[in-house]
């Protein structure tokens, strides 16, 4: 099993550009969510997916978009993107509630210069 | 409003015993965990604990909980290099209620 993975590694955009986020996990997780790490921060919640089907806002969800593509897939997308996005992004997922543990993937580094 | 708090540097000689401390402002919290970062690497969880227990062992983990101060420890036990990591304490109350997540605490072992 991979667990999660999460494409690109590293990304550097210029402001207004767009991009996406892919995210996958391979462990039949029925949870799915995305986190930005800032220095200093801990972990943000910006979205997540309980189940296939539905996404709910987390704590910074402002100009971010997601996708459940299917019990595996859920993606974050940058509609035009802002210095202030830059950030690490992690993926994870989890059986099924928050109360239940937390897989991570190794994370995006972006930048947005 | 809810809040993690955590020190965000410790660090310990080989073979000691480490104590990584966090507080945690929303008293119905149901579930305290504690998460390792290695670098370059997503967060992995070492352990969790339940709000009706003041204290879990595992291995060379000790887990106290102060329900009454809202206080949170993490102790390791013979601490290795193999431990340099960042720990996140976090707290949640269940079911789809958010976890929050303390900054982190940038455990260092030096020989």
């Amino acid at each position: 099993n991979a667990g999660v993975t999460q494409t690109p590694k590293f990304q550097v955009l210029k402001t207004g550009q767009s991009m996406t986020l892919q995210c996958a996990q391979d462990m039949n997780h029925n949870s799915m969510y995305w986190y930005r790490q800032d220095p200093g921060m801990g972990l943000r919640l910006i979205y997540y997916s309980a189940s296939e089907g539905t996404t709910d806002k987390g704590e910074v969800p402002n100009g971010y978009n997601v996708s459940r593509l299917n019990k595996r897939e859920f993606s974050l997308r940058l509609e035009s993107a802002a210095p202030s996005q830059t950030s690490v992004y992690f993926c994870a997922s989890s059986v099924g509630d928050f109360s239940y543990e937390q897989y991570f993937g190794p994370g995006t580094r972006l930048t947005v210069t | 409003g809810e809040d993690v708090e955590q020190s965000l540097f410790l660090s310990v000689r080989e073979g000691d015993s480490s104590v990584i401390n966090c507080t945690y402002t929303d008293s119905s919290s149901t579930y305290l965990y504690w998460y390792k970062q290695e670098p370059g690497a997503g967060l992995q969880l070492l352990t969790y604990i339940f709000s009706n227990m003041d204290m879990k062992q595992d291995q060379r983990l000790t887990v106290l909980l102060n329900k009454k101060d809202k206080h949170l420890s993490l102790r390791i036990a013979d601490t290795q290099t193999g431990d340099s990591a960042i720990y996140f304490c976090a707290e949640g109350t269940g079911g789809y209620n958010k976890l929050i997540f303390g900054a982190g605490t940038r455990l260092a072992v030096h020989p």
